[in-house]
């Protein structure tokens, strides 16, 4: 089984300052791991995604995230946030091993409310 | 979300009517998903189509039936709903649908079931 999991359903943070969006996730194989950003009324935007390589992965819009596998965690950071960074942002694991046919799953989701 | 459209955008319909999604994508991806999002709980995902052919159904009710007739179009139809299936349903697409390929939303159709 697979499953993911946003700690917090919301999260504020003053313009300008750092911003982190939490993710754990629990897969039985090797973890593909993906953040997407969804704004009122519109679908889900691919942000960025961890597959093999690097922990930290550098995405859209200035976001990057951290892949720590002893945590389990892939969180979703960007140095300075901007009011227009408020949405919704949903993490989202499959299994990437070979075979898999497992789905993406969402957690989810969590408010991001960037305050000017 | 440019390059997959869907309509319609909104949608209100009572218990027996029968009506149709569509979604089209733009993108020459050859796998397309249905997804049903409801306030406050994750995306769950209803159907999967790869290469025209459908390979998962989330143990959905019979009520939604899906329809892929090529790779660039994917309708839900949808009959006899229940109130409780008033959600945003979102359609995406990707190059397949066992790749690490992400996915490409749609905007949604918001549904409401009266």
């Amino acid at each position: 089984a697979q499953s993911v999991a946003q700690p917090e359903d919301q999260v504020n943070v003053a313009e300008g300052n750092p911003l982190t969006v939490k993710c754990t996730y629990s897969v039985s194989g090797n973890p593909y791991l993906f953040w997407y950003v969804q704004y009122p009324n519109r679908g889900l935007q691919f942000l960025l995604k961890y597959i093999t390589g690097d922990n930290l992965v550098k995405g859209s819009y200035g976001f990057e995230a951290e892949f720590n596998k002893s945590q389990t965690s892939f969180h979703l950071k960007k140095p300075s946030a901007l009011v227009s960074d408020s949405a919704l942002y949903f993490c989202a694991v499959r299994d990437g091993t070979s075979g898999s046919a497992r789905q993406l799953t969402f957690g989810s989701g969590t408010q991001l409310t960037v305050l000017p | 979300e440019t390059g997959v459209t869907q309509t319609p955008r909104h949608l209100v319909m009572g218990m027996t009517n029968k009506k149709s999604l569509k979604c089209e994508q733009h993108l020459g991806h050859n796998a397309m998903y249905w997804y049903k999002q409801s306030a406050k709980k994750p995306l769950e995902l209803m159907f999967v189509y790869n290469f025209k052919e459908q390979t998962e159904n989330n143990s959905v009710p019979s009520r939604f039936s899906p329809e892929c007739p090529n790779s660039s179009h994917l309708f839900l139809h949808l009959h006899t709903l229940q109130p409780e299936d008033s959600a945003l349903y979102l359609c995406a697409s990707s190059w397949d649908s066992s790749s690490y390929n992400e996915q490409f939303f749609g905007p949604g159709t918001r549904l409401t079931v009266l």
